[in-house]
C-alpha cells in the first residue's frame, strides 16, 4: 500500500533562519507531487507541484522553493523565513494517469518568531 | 481553468440535525468531483468522490454527494449529523488532463450538543 510522510510535524523558527520540510512517498512510483501551505486553518494555496524528478513549477512568487532530488522525495525550503511564511503545511500525491485523487501527509506546523 | 465556490464558510448545526454543504464549480467538462475532509490539525482525507455512473455517491460515514451537471453543482448531506462530523469540508473538482488540483475555500461544520 501506498503511504506519505512528512517531518517535523511542528517547528518554530526565528525571522531569518532557513527551513527545510521533507515528505516522501512509499509504494507507489512517479508520483505527482505538490506542497500547500493553509493559513489560519483555512483554504489551501498551493505552492509548488512536480511530474517528475527536477520537473518543478511554482504557483505563487515567495521566498520558498522546492526541489525534488529522487523520484518519491519532495523537499520545501527557505534560506530566509518570514513572519508571513508562518502556516500549515501540507505535502500530497497523486498517481500519475489517475483520477485525480490527492493523499496527503499529516502536515507540518510553522512558526516564525 | 477550473473553478470553484464554497459558499458557506462556516456551518452551525445541533447534533442530530440534517445539514447540507454547498459546492459549485465553473465546468462539467471532463471534470471529476471530491469532497475532502480535515480534523483538527491533521491533514486531508478523500470522504467521497464522484467519477462516473451514478450522480449519488456515498461515503462509509453517512455522507452523500449528488453530481449535478445542469446545475455545476456537488452538494454534499448528511441527514443526522454527529459531534465527531465537525472539521472543515473542501470541495474539490478535478479537470482530466490537468496536473493543477483546485479547492474550494473550505466549509468550517460545527457541530453543537
Amino acid at each position: 500500500s501506498q503511504t506519505i510522510h512528512q517531518w517535523p510535524a511542528t517547528l518554530v523558527q526565528p525571522v531569518g533562519s532557513p527551513l527545510s520540510l521533507e515528505c516522501t512517498v512509499e509504494g507507489t512510483s512517479n508520483p505527482n507531487l505538490y506542497w500547500y501551505r493553509q493559513a489560519a486553518g483555512r483554504g489551501l494555496q498551493l505552492l509548488f507541484y512536480s511530474i517528475g524528478i527536477d520537473q518543478i513549477s511554482s504557483e505563487v512568487p515567495q521566498n520558498l522553493s522546492a526541489s525534488r532530488p529522487q523520484d518519491r522525495q519532495f523537499i520545501l525550503s527557505s534560506k530566509k523565513l518570514l513572519l508571513s511564511d508562518s502556516g500549515f503545511y501540507l505535502c500530497a500525491w497523486r498517481k500519475t494517469g489517475g483520477t485525480g485523487e490527492l493523499f496527503f501527509g499529516e502536515g507540518s506546523r510553522l512558526t516564525v518568531l | 481553468a477550473q473553478s470553484v465556490t464554497q459558499l458557506d464558510s462556516q456551518v452551525p448545526v445541533f447534533e442530530e440535525a440534517p445539514v447540507e454543504l454547498r459546492c459549485n464549480y465553473s465546468s462539467s467538462v471532463s471534470v471529476y468531483l471530491f469532497w475532502y475532509v480535515q480534523y483538527p490539525n491533521q491533514g486531508l482525507q478523500l470522504l467521497l468522490k464522484y467519477l462516473s455512473g451514478s450522480t449519488l455517491v456515498k461515503s462509509i460515514n453517512g455522507f452523500e454527494a449528488e453530481f449535478n451537471k445542469s446545475q455545476t453543482s456537488f452538494h454534499l448531506r448528511k441527514p443526522s449529523v454527529h459531534i465527531s462530523d465537525t472539521a472543515e469540508y473542501f470541495c474539490a473538482p478535478w479537470s482530466r488532463g490537468s496536473y493543477i488540483p483546485t479547492f474550494g475555500r473550505g466549509t468550517s461544520l460545527i457541530v453543537h450538543p
